[in-house]
């Protein structure tokens, strides 16, 4: 059965510091793989998404994310964070099914 | 376009009370999802209609829980009756095609059953 890992429920860290959220995926076939991001009291909003090529996906607020097949991950990565980059994210797959299976999501809280 | 529209945003409610929440989602969009997010249980999929017709309702948790489609604008999910712990956001997503494409969330209703 296909699954989606975020190992870390919580990331603390200063606001201008480099930050990277994991996520594993365990399915043994092609996936797709997407980052979304919920802010306070709102829905969830695609950050960004691999479906095939280039293995290095960038998307919206200067987040980007590394699809690594021999070690199923996508983890979302960014240089520099901004306070209103707290929130909380979700890594989600799908393979050939309508349903998009969610991580258990990871809260980002950026300090001033 | 206005995004995915749901109403209430905030719900009330009495133990034993059916409750009815509401999705439009975006035109044109052939996919609407209903998703359940609580702190226990985080994210879980309750219920996706395809062009109208519930594909996959393996996530309703019981028989109180229902959700229709009548037409491709508008659907509903109702609970009769309430439980507490059917506390929780209830998020509605909408997608034009199946999963490669991206899915956009309502703001979600946020129900409370006392």
């Amino acid at each position: 059965a296909q699954s989606v890992t975020q190992l870390d429920s919580q990331v603390p860290v200063f606001e201008e510091a480099p930050v990277e959220l994991r996520c594993n995926y365990s399915s043994s076939v092609s996936v797709y793989l997407f980052w979304y991001v919920q802010y306070p009291n709102q829905g969830l909003q695609l950050l960004l998404k691999y479906l095939s090529g280039s293995t290095l996906v960038k998307g919206i607020n200067g987040f980007e994310a590394e699809f690594n097949k021999s070690q199923t991950s996508f983890h979302l990565r960014k240089p520099s964070v901004h306070i209103s980059d707290t929130a909380e994210y979700f890594c989600a797959a799908t393979v050939d099914t309508d349903k998009l299976i969610f991580g258990t999501g990871t809260r980002l809280q950026v300090f001033p | 376009d206005a995004g995915v529209i749901q109403s209430p945003r905030h719900e009330v409610t009495e133990m034993g009370q059916e409750v009815t929440l509401r999705c439009k989602p975006i035109s044109g969009h052939d996919y609407l999802f209903w998703y359940r997010q609580t702190m226990m249980r985080g994210l879980e999929l309750l219920i996706y209609f395809n062009n109208n017709v519930p594909i996959d309702d393996s996530g309703m948790p019981e028989d109180r829980f229902s959700a229709k489609m009548p037409n491709a604008s508008f659907s509903t999910l109702k609970i009769q009756p309430s439980e507490p712990r059917d506390s929780a956001v209830y998020f509605c997503a909408s997608s034009f095609g199946q999963g490669a494409y991206e899915q956009y969330f309502g703001p979600g209703t946020r129900l409370t059953v006392t």
